[in-house]
């Protein structure tokens, strides 16, 4: 099976904008996770969805967002973007979500604010 | 709330020594506990888990981890270290109330290994 896909793979985006960035899950995975990883704070969790709603939340200001479609495949955006924005964000999938389960994660996306 | 501690941020070994990473948890419910690797520019790839049974868990390329509930720990070994065992590794901790995936992450430990 194909992993986790990331688009794209990198982004330059400058304060103020908004941007969107796309998860394809591997085929057969209903739950996908976003995370958001920087030196400073290290890997954090935004969301996770399961059928199209979302489950969970980390503690993160409403500028973010996420959805996933009925394939699957999941978005996040990023409103009125900050240089603390600037950041690897990573996906991940799994087939149900449960805590139990093993994460697959994608390469990322890492976006720079400029 | 659930959470982990990794001591030391890098550490350092020589090529066919015994690598140890530690990782220590806090959880107010049993936990569920994962090791990850993380290679540069790429994401997280699982390396073991502990879900529930044998507290000796084996994983892939070698390490395993051992779960000892009362000294809240979940140490990485790997008896010898090769070169391409250097990389970033995250202790991480399932940390949702719902049963449903929330991984809590410690800030990582990036192993350096030399010939």
């Amino acid at each position: 099976k194909a992993g986790v896909t990331q688009t794209p793979r990198y982004l330059i985006k400058t304060r103020g904008q908004q941007v969107t960035l796309s998860c394809s899950p591997i085929s057969g995975h209903r739950s996908v996770s976003w995370y958001q990883q920087t030196p400073g704070q290290g890997l954090q969790f935004l969301f996770e969805y399961f059928s199209e709603t979302q489950r969970n939340k980390g503690n993160f200001p409403g500028r973010f967002s996420g959805r996933q479609f009925s394939n699957s495949r999941s978005e996040m955006n990023v409103s009125t973007l900050e240089l603390g924005d600037s950041a690897l964000y990573l996906c991940a999938s799994t087939e149900q979500g449960l805590s139990t389960d093993t994460q697959y994660f994608g390469p990322g996306t890492r976006l720079t604010v400029l | 709330a659930q959470s982990v501690t990794q001591l030391g941020s890098h550490v350092s070994v020589s090529e066919g020594a015994l690598v140890l990473l530690r990782c220590n948890y806090s959880s107010s419910v049993p936990p569920y506990l994962f090791w990850y690797v993380q290679y540069p520019n790429q994401g997280l790839q699982l390396l073991l888990k502990y879900t529930t049974g044998a507290t000796l868990v084996k994983g892939i390329n070698g390490f395993e981890a051992e779960f000892k509930k009362s000294e809240t720990s979940f140490h990485l070994t790997k008896p010898s270290a090769h070169m391409s065992d250097a990389a970033e590794y995250f202790c991480a901790v399932s940390a949702s109330s719902t049963g449903f995936q929330k991984l809590v992450f410690g800030t990582g430990t990036r192993l350096l290994v030399s010939p």
